[in-house]
């Protein structure tokens, strides 16, 4: 059984660019969750995704970021007109149901993002 | 709202000594308690977890007990490897995952 699966695992855009992250959640699983992790910093909630709908967006910066779970294909994190604060380590993870109590949420390897 | 707090790194120690990396944390309701860890350049591994109140999670010989009259879930081994040398991240969950700030440790053969 795959694990969750990201790509690209390295992005390298310009400012101004748009850079779009992808992330193939495990078989079974229905929930996504987009998380980013700063340099020396940990991690940090952006958004909570099941199939083409959002439930939760509320860590998600107001403009130029958007995320999507498509009833087919993978969830897409979208990053328009970068600039080099957005230069971070974006991880996926996902779970087979709502992330209660009882439930754990498996990681992706991670894209690494850099705007030069 | 809900937080974690984590001792800081970085921790280094030398090979078969005893680990400890402290975790607190503030939340309303019964949160399910994990440890994550993280190897360089790769993603997030779940390392053990507890549920409610007095369970321990373990693997890998990493121990970690869920205490709520002191909200704590404090990471513990015996006996560290260099292999054990990564970042390590306590966090709880309520639906979305919150984090502490990460514990680096690095084990010197």
């Amino acid at each position: 059984n795959a694990g969750v699966m990201q790509n690209p695992r390295h992005l390298v855009r310009r400012r101004g660019q748009e850079a779009r992250l992808r992330c193939s959640p495990m078989k079974g699983h229905s929930h996504v969750y987009w998380y980013r992790q700063l340099p020396e910093e940990g991690l940090k909630f952006m958004v909570y995704l099941q199939k083409e709908n959002i439930i939760d967006e509320s860590g998600m910066p107001k403009e130029r970021f958007s995320a999507e779970f498509p009833k087919e294909g993978p969830s897409i994190l979208r990053i328009q007109q970068v600039v080099r604060g957005d230069s971070a380590a974006y991880f996926c993870a996902s779970s087979p149901r709502a992330s209660d109590d009882t439930d754990t949420q498996y990681f992706g390897p991670g894209t690494r993002l850099t705007v030069l | 709202g809900n937080s974690v707090t984590q001792m800081e790194g970085p921790v280094t120690l030398s090979e078969e000594a005893f680990l400890t990396i402290n975790c607190t944390y503030t939340a309303t309701g019964y949160p399910s308690l994990f440890w994550y860890v993280q190897y360089p350049g790769e993603g997030l591994q779940l390392l053990l977890k507890a549920t409610k109140a007095d369970d321990k999670g373990s693997n890998k010989g990493f121990e970690a007990t869920y205490r709520k009259e002191t909200t704590s879930f404090h990471l513990e081994k015996g006996s560290v490897q260099v292999s054990d040398s990564a970042v390590y991240f306590c966090a709880l969950t309520g639906g979305k995952l919150i984090f502490g700030q990460g514990t680096e440790l690095s084990v010197k053969p």
